[in-house]
């Protein structure tokens, strides 16, 4: 899931295991929802998207659902590579250009 | 297409010298997008440019801070006088037309910034 303040949740998975990474959101009325990772050194990089009038969408590799009873998403990423590892945010959107970023997970990947 | 570039990779000044952090957004990007990054507060939108209009500047944090986009392949973000607690990583981001909605947002490598 998502923390606040300096202690971000961190993931540890296998290589070739799937990953989960949780995310709430706070904003009832948000109706649009992004995944992005961030690799050391680097800019966020969109993964996926998601829209509030659906609860599944899938990528290449990459799953992300979406509760919005509970105002929870969650990301899923299938047989994890060690270029998986990175700083996942989730975000929702508070206007049409205004993004509110969750803290960020860190998912390393045993080798 | 290189992507959103930003200058410079690193900034190293101290207290009260002027800074300027510079981005060149993907050419035909409408929208430009300041963000700063700390640990203790994430990643927080700064201003919001829109044809080069600055649409949204409430995030700026104090009149210290100010940002101009000239034409559509560049804009800066300057902070006078700079402080500590500026220290941060700044991104530049771009999207292909308004906003943020259905829209990929890329961003730049940012600029790590620290001020002593």
């Amino acid at each position: 899931g998502e923390s606040v303040g300096l202690h971000l949740p961190t993931l540890s998975v296998q290589e070739g295991d799937n990953s989960i990474i949780n995310c709430a959101y706070s904003n009832s009325a948000s109706d649009y929802f992004i995944w992005y990772k961030q690799e050391s050194g680097k800019g966020p990089q969109f993964i996926i998207d998601i829209r509030s009038n659906m609860d599944k969408r899938q990528g290449q590799r990459v799953t992300v659902l979406l509760n919005k009873t509970v105002k929870h998403l969650s990301l899923q990423i299938a047989a994890t590579q060690p270029g998986d590892s990175a700083v996942y945010f989730c975000a929702e959107i508070l206007n049409d250009y205004k993004l509110s970023f969750g803290a960020g997970t860190t998912v390393t990947v045993r080798a | 297409d290189a992507g959103v570039i930003q200058s410079p990779r690193h900034e190293v000044t101290e207290m009260g010298q002027e800074v300027t952090l510079r981005c060149k957004p993907i050419s035909g990007h409408n929208s430009l997008f300041w963000y700063r990054q700390t640990m203790m507060r994430g990643l927080e939108l700064l201003i919001y440019f829109n044809n080069n209009v600055p649409i949204d500047d409430s995030g700026m944090p104090e009149d210290r801070f100010s940002a101009k986009m000239p034409n559509a392949s560049f804009s800066t973000l300057k902070i006078q006088p700079s402080e500590p607690r500026d220290s941060a990583v700044y991104f530049c981001a771009s999207t292909l037309s308004w906003g943020a909605r259905d829209e990929k947002l890329f961003f730049g490598s940012g600029t790590q910034l620290s001020v002593l």
